[in-house]
């Protein structure tokens, strides 16, 4: 079964500071996309990655960097220097690669960045 | 860039009424889908829709949901008879392939009273 696991519910960060936001995926299924989704406060899901299992190179977009390593089913996202623009919740989410398959999403974390 | 579209962003309605919801997804993509997000929690797969008939449903998707396309563009979610528990923002998302990032629409906001 798939499952998404994000363990920090809500994190506290002062301006400028780095963080990174964990994630921990299951599947049995040896081909399958990672993403991360942003949810801002007006509540649209915003598309950041997507990433394929065969694919365990980091990732860097500006201040938004990503770090899949398969050995400990984790795709974590870091965001440096954070801007007060960056509060929001954050999802993980998984999906298998069949040809039509939903993706399932973590929990979120909602992350709070206090200028 | 072409986007997902929904409408209406949101609505307020009473307990045991018909509820539609409507997605217009891009124009060449091939699979649709509709998720849902009770406020404070995560977004949950509802069903997945192919060649004019439904792919997958969670459990979620129980005899009063219904999906239709009823043209060439739009994609809608019926509720029958909406409950309380129904309140939530209901997410359209489309796909020209299931190898293909699934984008999704801005959400209706349903509120159930």
């Amino acid at each position: 079964a798939q499952k998404v696991t994000q363990a920090q519910t809500e994190i506290s960060v002062v301006e400028k500071e780095d963080v990174t936001l964990d994630c921990v995926y299951e599947t049995r299924d040896t081909t399958y996309y990672l993403f991360w989704y942003k949810q801002p406060p007006s509540g649209e899901l915003v598309f950041l990655i997507r990433r394929n299992s065969f694919d365990e190179q980091n990732e860097i977009s500006g201040r938004y960097s990503w770090n899949f390593q398969k050995s400990t089913s984790s795709f974590n996202f870091t965001i440096t220097a954070s801007q007060v623009v960056d509060s929001a919740v954050y999802f993980c989410a998984l999906s298998e690669a069949r040809r039509d398959d939903k993706i399932i999403f973590g929990k979120g974390t909602r992350l709070h960045i206090l200028p | 860039e072409p986007e997902v579209t929904q409408t209406p962003s949101h609505q307020v309605t009473q307990m045991g009424q018909e509820v539609i919801l409507r997605c217009v997804p891009i124009s060449n993509h091939l699979y649709f889908y509709w998720y849902r997000q009770i406020l404070g929690q995560k977004v949950e797969f509802l069903v997945s829709f192919y060649n004019n008939e439904i792919s997958e449903k969670s459990e979620i998707f129980d005899d009063q949901f219904s999906v239709e396309r009823p043209d060439g563009s739009n994609f809608t979610l019926k509720i029958r008879s909406t409950k309380l528990e129904d309140s939530a923002m209901y997410f359209c998302a489309s796909t020209r392939g299931g190898k293909e990032t699934q984008y999704f629409g801005p959400g209706t906001r349903l509120l159930v009273l």
